[in-house]
């Protein structure tokens, strides 16, 4: 498997601009998380989902913020309008069900992120 | 207030040093506790999940133990190799998310 891939690396936008960021997530995996990292706040849980659905959104700064999950393989998070303290690190990771507790699951696995400048 | 919170922020070693991090949480009902490295440039990277109290887990130079309210994590005789930052982070109750401390950024000097 070739993990979490989210594209693109990186971008570099004006302030204003719409911006969206997009994952894969790992075949089989059934939640979905995205996260911001800064160096002031450290990992930021944005949102995630659960077979798609959207569970806890709470983290999501405010309406410029959204984020979906159209199916199983694909899923984005958009800002509109983009601002400059929107500059972080995106991450977006999954997991397989919460099993028993030692069967491993609930292991986040992330991707490279996506580093976002808004200018 | 944070629920999770690491300490030190930032620690240098020598090549051969041993030394720990902390890593402790105010969250009641803990369902597990992470250790992740993250490399510059990089997403995170899974190193032990620890569920209950008194539990260890070791692989290469490290050692993860769990207290009721704290983790460390125990690094023997550390190469250069081992610099990273060091993600603590908890799950609990009935959250499916991970909640993430700010991390411990550790250098080590040959």
């Amino acid at each position: 498997d070739a993990g979490v891939i989210q594209s693109p690396r990186h971008e570099v936008t004006e302030m204003g601009q719409e911006v969206t960021l997009r994952c894969k997530p790992i075949s089989g995996h059934d939640y979905l998380f995205w996260y911001r990292q800064t160096m002031m706040r450290g990992l930021e849980l944005l949102i995630y989902f659960n077979n798609n659905v959207p569970i806890d959104d709470s983290g999501m700064p405010e309406d410029r913020f959204s984020a979906k999950m159209p199916n199983a393989s694909f899923s984005t998070l958009k800002i509109q309008p983009s601002e400059p303290r929107d500059s972080a690190v995106y991450f977006c990771a999954s997991s397989s069900p919460p099993g028993r507790m030692s069967s491993g699951a609930n292991v986040l696995t992330f991707g490279a992120g996506s580093r976002l400048t808004v200018l | 207030e944070d629920q999770v919170t690491q300490s030190p922020e930032a620690l240098r070693l020598q090549e051969g040093e041993s030394s720990s991090l902390n890593c402790s949480y105010t969250v009641s009902g803990l369902r597990g506790l992470f250790w992740y490295r993250q490399d510059p440039g990089k997403g995170p990277e899974f190193l032990f999940t620890l569920y209950s109290a008194g539990e260890e887990k070791e692989k290469e130079r490290l050692k993860a133990t769990l207290t009721k309210k704290e983790s460390f994590l125990h690094i023997t005789a550390p190469k250069p190799e081992d610099s990273a930052t060091y993600l603590c982070a908890v799950k609990w109750g009935s959250q499916g998310n991970l909640i993430f401390g700010k991390g411990t950024k550790l250098s080590v000097k040959p």
